[in-house]
């Protein structure tokens, strides 16, 4: 089965800076990959999501994220956070062979962005 | 607009007591998902339908069960609440399956049990 790490359990990034958030993980083959948000009290939506095709993948809100085979990770970047960008992020990596089974996504622990004024 | 509601947001029940979480969908998706969300363990998946009447355990079942009657609906049902059941719930559908395609989800129905 394939696993998920998100090394960083808090980030804090001051408004403008620029901003990455690491995931690595373990998997057989190319796995689907996604990067989901959370804002405070609300549900988990979709920033981006990589299945083929050209490893820098464009999302939502400014955000890209780069498919590196080689290094086993999908790190998420926006050049310039904003306050509203404060939120948990979590990774999460699809199976392609799963048939949809139970264990056919697999979410990271997530990260904490915290925005400094 | 795609849309996941939860019956509640917030949801205080005592130990012992039946509770419901109700899930509605109005995407016309197959499959549907429980999950629960607990501070430094991320989501972990409880169950999930991939058509009416159908479902699969996930990465934790026990002490839950689930029914789909209707397409557009997914009960989450805690027969005998405890302590420990005490979380955030998250329900999520998708068109495609798990992994495979992008889940959109409820905004959670924080549950407490004391």
């Amino acid at each position: 089965a394939q696993s998920v790490t998100q090394p960083d359990i808090h980030i804090t990034v001051s408004e403008g800076a620029s901003l990455e958030l690491r995931c690595n993980y373990s998997y057989g083959a190319t796995p689907y990959l996604f990067w989901y948000v959370q804002s405070p009290g609300q549900g988990l939506q979709l920033l981006l999501k990589y299945f083929s095709g050209d490893t820098l993948v464009q999302g939502i809100k400014g955000f890209e994220a780069e498919f590196k085979r080689s290094q086993s990770s999908f790190n998420l970047r926006k050049p310039s956070v904003h306050w509203s960008d404060a939120a948990e992020y979590f990774c999460a990596v699809g199976d392609p062979d799963s048939g949809g089974g139970a264990d056919g996504l697999t979410f990271g622990k997530g990260t904490h962005l915290i925005i400094q004024p | 607009d795609v849309k996941v509601t939860q019956s509640s947001r917030y949801l205080v029940k005592r130990t012992g007591e039946k509770v419901f979480l109700e899930c509605v969908q109005d995407m016309d998706h197959e499959n549907m998902f429980w999950y629960r969300q607990d501070p430094g363990l991320g989501l972990r998946l409880i169950y999930f339908s991939y058509d009416v009447k159908m479902k699969e355990k996930g990465d934790i079942p026990e002490g839950y069960s689930v029914s789909r009657e209707k397409k557009e609906r997914f009960s989450l049902i805690l027969e005998s609440a405890s302590t420990n059941q005490t979380s955030m719930y998250l329900c999520a559908s998708s068109l495609g399956l798990a992994g495979l395609d992008t889940q959109y989800f409820g905004p959670g129905t924080r549950l407490t049990v004391l």
